[in-house]
């Protein structure tokens, strides 16, 4: 079965780049939500989207911007990249009205985000 | 706002016995759902198993369950006949009915040792 697809799995930037992470959500599913996991940390809530709308905001940087496009898929758009950055991005996604409550979300395998 | 504690940063257990995982949590809400996420070394989330508020039925996935305690608010999980595979992290999480987001705990390393 399809799974949410993240890219890239491994990305390396210095300080003060921009970073581009991208989500692909399980096809069907209309909300994707994205997390942030520090080191040895759980994953933290940033934002998520249903229907190209923003639904809900958490704990993301000023920094940060993400949209979700036509298609569903979603990027997650990091600027002045800070050492503290550095942790593993996941998206996961979802189908409005069944899966949260119901099944959970499902996750995609992160993006691992390292700023040197 | 909602918090999911979890106590135990690390826990072991010896092949073929069983674990139980301990999670708490606060709300004011009456409606709400808790899950347990399997964080294997691969870093993927994996959802275990998962429990709805209303229902007094603790669910079950074959070798895990869970022991819902609405009044006291916790939520631990029990895994039996423990095998190598399920050496993992474990966040035990939250989100309200009707809500967006996933609260999760700070997480339990389980080892299992042969």
């Amino acid at each position: 079965a399809a799974g949410v697809i993240q890219s890239p799995r491994h990305l390396i930037k210095e300080k003060r780049e921009t970073a581009t992470l991208k989500c692909y959500p399980i096809p069907r599913h209309d909300t994707v939500y994205w997390y942030q996991q520090g080191p040895g940390q759980d994953p933290q809530f940033l934002i998520s989207f249903y229907e190209k709308m923003q639904s809900d905001k958490g704990s993301i940087p000023d920094r940060f911007s993400a949209q979700q496009f036509s298609d569903y898929h979603s990027e997650l758009n990091m600027s002045s990249l800070e050492l503290g950055d550095s942790a593993l991005y996941f998206c996961a996604s979802s189908e409005t009205g069944t899966a949260l409550n119901l099944y959970g979300y499902t996750f995609g395998s992160g993006t691992r985000l390292t700023v040197v | 706002a909602q918090t999911v504690t979890q106590s135990q940063p690390e826990m072991s257990v010896q092949e073929a016995e069983t674990v139980t995982l301990s999670c708490t949590y606060d709300t004011s809400e009456n409606n709400y759902y808790l899950f347990w996420y399997k964080q294997p070394p691969s870093r993927q989330m994996i959802l275990v198993i998962r429990q709805e508020a209303y229902k007094q039925q603790n669910a079950t996935e074959n070798r895990f369950s869970v022991n819902f305690q609405k009044a006291a608010k916790s939520f631990s999980l029990k895994i039996s006949d423990s095998q190598l595979g399920d050496t993992a992290m474990y966040f035990c999480a939250f989100t309200e009915g009707g809500g967006n987001k996933l609260v999760f705990g700070a997480g339990t390393i389980l080892r299992v040792k042969s």
